[in-house]
């Protein structure tokens, strides 16, 4: 399957710990992209790489948030000093970048369910 | 708001067209339009997409009104494996701006 995966699924933590988090894109894709869910909403954009760098980041990843993408391929979402706030769905997609104006195609992968108590 | 509106939920009987709208009345005029759907578990998957014409592909169809303030999601024959939550995306470049989402229940 050479799909968008993202390890652990589930991950259950106590308030204040550290918990990080994996997205394997597609391999061909130079961009990846993290989004957050919460119960009963759409996705919500956090941030994005094209290859390495860090392109954009929402005003939602506060500074308790880091992500990584060190080769442009697999990349890291930490979360510090967890709070009960953080519990959501952590969604992470690829795409490969167009030219021009034509809209990309972004694949998801099935998500990091996030459980703070 | 960059967001969409979408009616909460819709249900439909199976073998019988399903048509979800979706208000996008800020959009811009380079913005496209996104549907992707959830199912339960799962990321969200691609249905189709457009910016200006109606659009067709072996999923779906997408009706785009001609101000471009609303479009509407064309199931043809909704099947069990339809019932998900629907999103509409305005996308500006790369960046998707999803809605709540119409959770769509099929009857059999």
């Amino acid at each position: 399957d050479t799909g968008v995966s993202q390890n652990p699924r589930h991950k259950i933590t106590k308030r204040g710990q550290n918990v990080t988090f994996r997205c394997d894109p597609i391999s061909e894709h130079n961009r990846l992209y993290w989004y957050r869910q919460t119960l009963g909403q759409g996705p919500e954009f956090l941030t994005y790489f094209q290859n390495e760098a860090q392109l954009e980041k929402s005003r939602l990843l506060s500074d308790r948030f880091s992500a990584e993408r060190p080769k442009g391929s697999f990349s890291t979402l930490e979360i510090q000093r967890t709070e009960q706030g953080d519990s959501a769905m952590y969604l992470c997609a690829s795409s490969s970048r167009t030219s021009g104006r034509i809209p990309e195609t972004q694949y998801f992968g099935p998500g990091t369910r996030l459980l703070v108590l | 708001d960059a967001k969409t509106t979408q009616p909460n939920s819709m249900e439909s009987n199976e073998e019988e067209p399903v048509h979800l709208p979706c208000n996008h009345s800020t959009i811009s005029g380079t913005d496209y339009i996104h549907w992707y759907r959830q199912l339960p578990s799962q990321g969200p998957e691609y249905v189709i997409h457009g910016l200006t014409s109606n659009v067709n592909n072996r999923m779906a169809s997408l009706a785009i009104a001609e101000d471009r303030k609303s479009s509407t999601l064309i199931l043809h024959r909704a099947t069990l494996r339809d019932a998900a939550v629907y999103y509409c995306i305005r996308s500006n470049f790369n960046k998707f701006y999803f809605g709540s989402g119409t959770k769509l229940n099929v009857k059999p």
